[in-house]
């Protein structure tokens, strides 16, 4: 079966690096993205990453991909305030049409 | 603009009721999904739709049910059977019948608490 587990919780100091990881279980994955969450509101993408690929960089935000071992993580550089969010990582299953999300880590960041 | 629309932002339900949330979307998007949120356990699929006229149970579809006649709506209803209905609804929509690369829009969602 699919799943895709992430830690639920990340504390960092303002100006530091963030490293949020994910780990999923379907090797029929295609495409892992990285949604962001706000208080009380939906689901934004912050950016996706092709199972062929194994790094994809997008100003702040670095994506690396470990296909063997199924591990995404997520780095944001100079994090800010502004980056305190819940962060969730997603799957597409193709054969079961659906995409599939973690239970998101909580990024709190502090001055 | 085009979006995702969910309505109402609060439903306050009584016990035994049946109530439903509505989506609509103006983004021509194929595919529709509702999500479930609780604290700590992420999203979980309700149901999603590929097409007009037909949907499919998610993995926590027991106590819900949908409907797809309009490409542009997708209307979820809570019903009496459902044991535990307080949570965070979240509608999405994807460009193709099938997910791939493109982004799922969301809703703003709703907030469903039973009283």
């Amino acid at each position: 079966g699919e799943d895709v587990e992430q830690s639920l919780f990340l504390s960092v100091r303002e100006g530091d690096s963030s490293v949020i990881n994910c780990t999923y279980t379907d090797s029929s994955s295609t495409y892992l993205y990285w949604y962001k969450q706000e208080p009380g509101a939906g689901l934004q993408l912050l950016t996706y990453i092709f199972s062929n690929m194994d790094m994809k960089q997008d100003q702040r935000l670095t994506v690396l991909l470990n296909k063997k071992d199924k591990h995404l993580s997520l780095r944001i550089a100079d994090t800010q305030t502004g980056d305190s969010a819940i962060y969730f990582c997603a799957e597409t299953n193709l054969i079961m049409n659906k995409l599939i999300f973690g239970a998101g880590t909580r990024l709190a960041v502090h001055p | 603009d085009g979006g995702i629309t969910q309505s109402p932002k609060y439903l306050f339900r009584k016990e035994g009721q049946n109530v439903t949330l509505s989506c609509e979307q103006n983004l021509n998007h194929d595919a529709m999904y509702w999500y479930r949120q609780d604290p700590g356990q992420g999203l979980r699929l309700i149901y999603y739709s590929q097409i007009v006229n037909d949907f499919q149970k998610g993995d926590i579809a027991e106590g819900y049910s949908v409907s797809r006649e309009k490409k542009e709506s997708f209307p979820l209803t809570v019903t009496s059977a459902q044991k535990n209905p307080t949570a965070f609804y979240l509608c999405a929509s994807i460009e193709g019948a099938r997910p791939n690369h493109g982004e799922a829009f969301f809703g703003q969602g709703t907030r469903l608490t039973v009283v």
